[in-house]
Formats: structure tokens, sequence, C-alpha cells
């Protein structure tokens, strides 16, 4: 049974970079039929599409947030990773880390971390 | 961007009852590229309905999902007290690009 588990740092200062790992299990991230993507979820709030990536290293990015954002994967160790650079507090929030299906729906996630910006 | 706009914000109803969500989008979601998700406190949301209409893997077949072009619809027929939770609209005609509605909150009345 696939799963998918976040990882990195709960706590990031402001203007710093954030960093997380989704660690992908019971399936390959190097499968021809899924994207990989990032989601978060502000405390409260509704979900936010931050980018997703192909195993091939193709990356596709939510355009308000492009210029902070880097997806990158790592098929060796069944991995993908989210940079998100220059962190305010409204970067606080639980990040998913996900498969959609063909680049569509999602049809995984993972359990979420939550990560707060502050000093 | 394709936006998408959900109603209303927060439904009010009993078990039992028939609850009726919208999500309409800003332009035309081509090929009925639609999914809707289920989401309890604490937990990922759950892929509930692909493609506008179809039921992902082991969802009930009270949930039921229709429409096209800008103007879609997620049918619950008889309220569980399990069913209780925000659903989200997720457009992926853009894909690999998705968006979301805001969320519809299913609360008992």
């Amino acid at each position: 049974q696939l799963q998918l588990r976040e990882s990195g740092p709960g706590l990031v200062k402001p203007s710093e970079t954030l960093s997380l790992t989704c660690t992908v299990s019971g399936g390959s991230i190097s499968s021809t039929s899924y994207y990989w993507g990032w989601i978060r979820q502000p405390p409260g709030k509704g979900l936010e599409w931050i980018g997703s990536i192909y195993y091939s290293g193709s990356t596709y990015y939510n355009l308000s947030l492009k210029s902070r954002v880097t997806i990158s994967v790592d098929t060796s160790k069944n991995q993908f990773s989210l940079k998100l650079s220059s962190v305010t507090a409204a970067d606080t929030a639980v990040y998913y880390c996900a498969r959609q299906d063909y680049g569509d729906y999602v049809d995984c996630w993972g359990q979420g971390t939550l990560v707060t910006v502050s000093s | 961007e394709i936006v998408l706009t959900q109603s209303p914000g927060t439904l009010s109803l009993s078990p039992g009852e028939r609850a009726t969500l919208s999500c309409r989008a800003s332009q035309s979601v081509s090929n009925r590229y639609l999914a809707w998700y289920q989401q309890k406190p604490g937990q990922a949301p759950r892929l509930l309905i692909y493609g506008a209409s179809s039921r992902a893997t082991g969802i009930p077949d009270r949930f039921s999902g229709s429409g096209s072009g800008t103007d879609f619809t997620l049918t619950i027929s008889r309220l569980e007290p399990e069913d209780f939770a925000v659903y989200y609209c997720q457009q992926y005609g853009t894909s690999p690009a998705l968006t979301f509605g805001g969320g519809t909150k299913v609360e008992i009345k």
C-alpha cells in the first residue's frame, strides 16, 4: 500500500528557507503514471497547490509562489523535496505531499506536517 | 488561472438529510476535470469524486457528483454521522497545475 511521509523542521525563522522531504514507500516514484506534488493549508484555511514534479525532473509551480519554490526528486531514494525561500508568517501551514494521478487529481496524501514561521 | 467558488460556506443539516454542495468555476473546466475531497479535522483530505462524477475506490454510493462547464455539484443523498466534514472541489483541467475551491463545511444542525 502506497504511503507518503513528510519530514523536516517544524519551525523556520522569517527570511530563511523552508525545506521538506517526502518519502514514498510501497510504490516507485519513477512510475510514469504519476506526478508528485506539494499542497499546503494555513491553519483554519483552505488548500493551496504549491507545485508538482515528474520523475524525470520536470516541474510545475504555482505562479504566485514560483519565484520562491524549488521542487526536486531523488529517484534513488524514492523521495522528492520542497524548498521555499524567504519565508514569512504567511507561509505557516500544514504542508502535504501528494501523488497526482497523471498529474490530475490527488489520489494519495501524506499525513501532513505543520511548519511554523516564527523567530 | 481558473478560480473555483464553493457555496454555501457552511451547510447545517441533520443526519439523514440530503446535502447539495456547489462549485462554480470562473471559466469552463475542460473535459469535466473536477474532483471533490472530504477533510475531517486533523486529517489529510480524501478523494471522493474525480472526472466530475466518478466515485473513487471505496467511496459509498450516497456520494455523487454532477455538472460540466462551469457548474458542478456534490450531493450526499442521506447524511451519515461520519459525513460531517469540510468538502473541497478541485479542478485539474490545467494539470498538473491544480486549483482548489475555498471549501464548504457540512455541520450538524
